[in-house]
């Protein structure tokens, strides 16, 4: 039982370039997150998933889109990144009140 | 804007301290309240949580205050270790929406000190 995984770790990009991070979850979680967490702000909701094939926005939704095509991935996509997203990447799974947290991706956008 | 605010920043206090950490929101619509532990390079993890229907909740050395009239809650760490040596989240969240959106604070450091 994996939990929550997250991949990739580490990522750098240049401006402009897109890319992909993957959430994946092994407890049948109904509901997905994906948040960023930035120093001296906390943890930030960018979209999250209440089921198989919806998405709605988050807190910080601008420059990233989101899938869920199958139960347990999530997939937020950065179409042209910008040096304001970097950050490091979390993404949580629930089955009720409690979110479970992957380890994270450091993202850092030149 | 922060739904949550949350302070001190930072906290160091010697091995066996009390350290307390404060947290205030104004949507009185939220009915959920956790704390999260994050150490450096993971994820947050769930430590304790609490409704607003209770004043208080332990969990082992951890203890949630709750004051619903003033809309603020606190988290307290009994005898505290050098383990324990993290950053606290603390959290709010509407459980009626269904989504069980969490809003965050900014975080405190904590130091314990052998």
């Amino acid at each position: 039982n994996a939990g929550v995984t997250q991949t990739p770790k580490f990522r750098v990009l240049k401006t402009g370039q897109s890319m992909t991070l993957l959430c994946a979850q092994d407890m049948n979680h109904e509901y997905m997150y994906w948040y960023r967490q930035d120093p001296g702000m906390g943890l930030r909701l960018i979209h999250y998933s209440v089921g198989e094939g919806t998405t709605a926005k988050g807190e910080v939704p601008d420059g990233y889109n989101v899938s869920r095509l199958k139960k347990q991935n999530f997939l937020l996509g950065l179409e042209s990144a910008a040096p304001s997203q970097t950050s490091v990447y979390f993404c949580a799974s629930s089955g009720g009140y409690e979110q479970y947290f992957g380890p994270g991706t450091r993202l850092t956008v030149t | 804007q922060q739904q949550v605010k949350q302070s001190p920043q930072s906290l160091i206090v010697q091995k066996g301290g009390i350290p307390i950490i404060n947290c205030a929101y104004e949507n009185t619509a939220f009915d959920y309240f956790p704390w999260y532990q994050q150490f450096p390079g993971k994820g947050p993890a769930l430590l304790i949580a609490i409704r607003p229907d209770v004043s208080e909740k332990k969990e082992g050395r951890f203890t949630i205050s709750f004051n619903k009239s003033a809309k603020q809650f606190s988290l307290h760490i009994m005898d505290s270790q050098p383990g324990d040596s993290a950053t606290y989240f603390c959290a709010a969240s509407n459980t009626r929406t269904g989504a069980n959106n969490l809003f965050f604070g900014t975080g405190t450091r904590l130091t314990v000190i052998p």
